[in-house]
């Protein structure tokens, strides 16, 4: 069964870049799995900063943005700020109606 | 404004029956898919159950045969309704809505569901 990836945990400095992944086990992430990414914070529901691969949420800031990067779905943080850090996640469709998660990527601000 | 609000969770026994419900508001219902997503104490989210506009559905290996998805369009409601609950089924559980095509663009703030004797 294939698995979707993330890195587990990353860290990035205020006013810096970062970019997140989302892989498969097996193949490569296309624009055909719909990519979509979340930012969770502790207690609280995710909230949809992209989806469709690049289409950024109502209210999301233009600092978040995604794309393909070779075989891997990226969502890239620009001037990285405090209240960025929280948990991402990504999903992928994976056919048929099936949806799969990424484990996650706790992202630290320090 | 889209809003999905959740009810229906609770303390639930092994073995036992618990109906999730979501109620929206802010867009034409009928129109989207939308999905069920769970996330257990201290864990990652796990994609549930999805229907499409026709009543289509589809669900995860770990809920099928236990878990059936289905939607009222005139009261724009979602269900969830769980049958035979393990304790690894306790989670909080979300909806969430679908744009067009893909994933989700909108959530609800979720409902607790715990099975425990």
């Amino acid at each position: 069964q294939t698995v979707v990836t993330q890195e587990p945990s990353f860290s990035v400095s205020p006013g810096g870049t970062v970019t997140l992944t989302c892989g498969l086990s097996s193949g490569s992430v296309s624009t055909s799995y719909y990519p979509s990414w979340f930012q969770q914070t502790p207690g609280q529901a995710p909230r949809t900063l992209i989806y469709n691969t690049n289409i950024r949420s109502s209210g999301v800031p233009d600092r978040f943005s995604a794309s393909i990067l070779g075989n891997k779905a990226a969502l890239t943080i620009t001037g990285a700020q405090a209240d960025d850090e929280s948990d991402y996640y990504c999903v992928l469709y994976m056919g048929s109606g099936i949806r799969a998660f990424g484990g996650g990527t706790k992202l630290t601000v320090l | 404004e889209v809003q999905l609000l959740e009810s229906g969770g609770g303390l639930v026994q092994p073995g036992g029956s618990l109906r999730l419900s979501c109620a929206a508001s802010g867009f034409t219902f009928s129109s989207y898919a939308m999905s069920w997503v769970r996330q257990a104490p201290g864990k990652g989210l796990e994609w549930v159950s999805a229907i499409g506009t026709g009543g289509d559905t589809y669900s995860a290996d770990s809920v099928k045969g236990r878990f059936t998805i289905s939607r009222d369009n005139s009261k724009n409601t979602l269900y969830l309704q769980m049958n035979d609950l393990r304790a690894e089924d306790t989670a909080i559980y979300y909806c969430a809505k679908h744009p067009v095509a893909g994933n989700f663009d909108y959530w609800g703030q979720g409902t607790l569901v715990t099975v425990s004797s």
